[in-house]
C-alpha cells in the first residue's frame, strides 16, 4: 500500500525560531514529491521536488529531496506567526498507459508559531 | 483567471439525502481531481479525470459515491444516500497537465445530520 507519512505532528515554536518538517514515503512509481501549505482554506502549493539533492527556496522555505532515503525535508527559517498552518507533503506517482498522475498525500504537520 | 470554482461552499443536509458538489476547473486545465479532507483520514484523492475521462476511481469510498465530469469546465461528485460518517470537506483540483501542479478550490464543507 502506498504511504506518505510526516513528521512530527504537530509543532509549537516562537517567531524567529527555524523548523525542519519531515516527509518520508513508501509509494510504486514515483514522479515528484510536493509541498502545500494549508491554513483555513485550500491547500496552497509551495513546491515541486523531482531531483535528488538539489534545494529548492522560496523567502524563508526551502526543501530538499533524498531518493535514496524516500524522504524529503522542508525548512523555514526566522519563523512569522503567518506561518501557522498545517503542511502537507505528498507524492506523485505516475502510472503506464495512462494519462493522469496520481498525489497521496501524508496527513500533515501542524505548526503553531507564537509571538 | 477565477480560479477553481466549487459550489456550494457549505451544505447541510439530513442523512439519506442526495448530495451533489459541482466544480468548475480553471479555463485550459486537462485534469480535474476530487478530493475529501477529514480529521481522521487526512486528505484523500477520491477520483481524477484526464480529458474528461476518470483515470482513477480507485478512492472512491463506496457505490454511493459517483462522479461525472460531462465537458472540460465541469465536474460533480454526488453522494446518494448520504451518511453522517461522509461529512468532511471535499476539494477539487485541476492542473494543465496531469504531470503539472494541481491547484485547488476553496472546498465545500459537507455536514451530513
Amino acid at each position: 500500500e502506498d504511504k506518505v507519512v510526516q513528521s512530527p505532528l504537530s509543532l509549537v515554536v516562537h517567531e524567529g525560531d527555524t523548523v525542519t518538517l519531515n516527509c518520508s514515503y513508501e509509494v510504486t512509481n514515483f514522479r515528484s514529491l510536493l509541498w502545500y501549505k494549508q491554513e483555513k482554506k485550500a491547500p496552497t502549493f509551495l513546491f515541486m521536488l523531482t531531483s535528488s539533492g538539489i534545494e529548492k527556496k522560496s523567502g524563508r522555505l526551502s526543501s530538499i529531496l533524498d531518493k535514496k532515503e524516500l524522504s524529503s525535508i522542508l525548512n523555514i527559517t526566522a519563523t512569522q506567526t503567518g506561518d501557522s498552518a498545517i503542511y502537507l507533503c505528498a507524492v506523485k506517482q505516475g502510472f503506464m498507459g495512462s494519462s493522469g498522475d496520481k498525489l497521496t498525500f501524508g496527513t500533515g504537520t501542524r505548526l503553531a508559531v507564537r509571538p | 483567471d477565477a480560479g477553481v470554482i466549487q459550489s456550494p461552499r457549505h451544505e447541510v443536509t439530513e442523512m439519506g439525502q442526495e448530495v451533489t458538489l459541482r466544480c468548475k476547473p480553471i479555463s485550459g486545465h486537462n485534469s480535474l481531481f476530487w478530493y475529501r479532507q477529514t480529521m481522521m483520514r487526512g486528505l484523500e484523492l477520491l477520483i481524477y479525470f484526464n480529458n474528461n475521462v476518470p483515470i482513477d476511481d480507485s478512492g472512491m469510498p463506496e457505490d454511493r459515491f459517483s462522479a461525472k465530469m460531462p465537458n472540460a469546465s465541469f465536474s460533480t461528485l454526488k453522494i446518494q444516500p448520504s451518511e453522517p460518517r461522509d461529512s468532511a470537506v471535499y476539494f477539487c483540483a485541476s492542473s494543465p497537465q496531469p504531470q503539472e501542479t494541481q491547484y485547488f478550490g476553496p472546498g465545500t464543507r459537507l455536514l451530513v445530520l
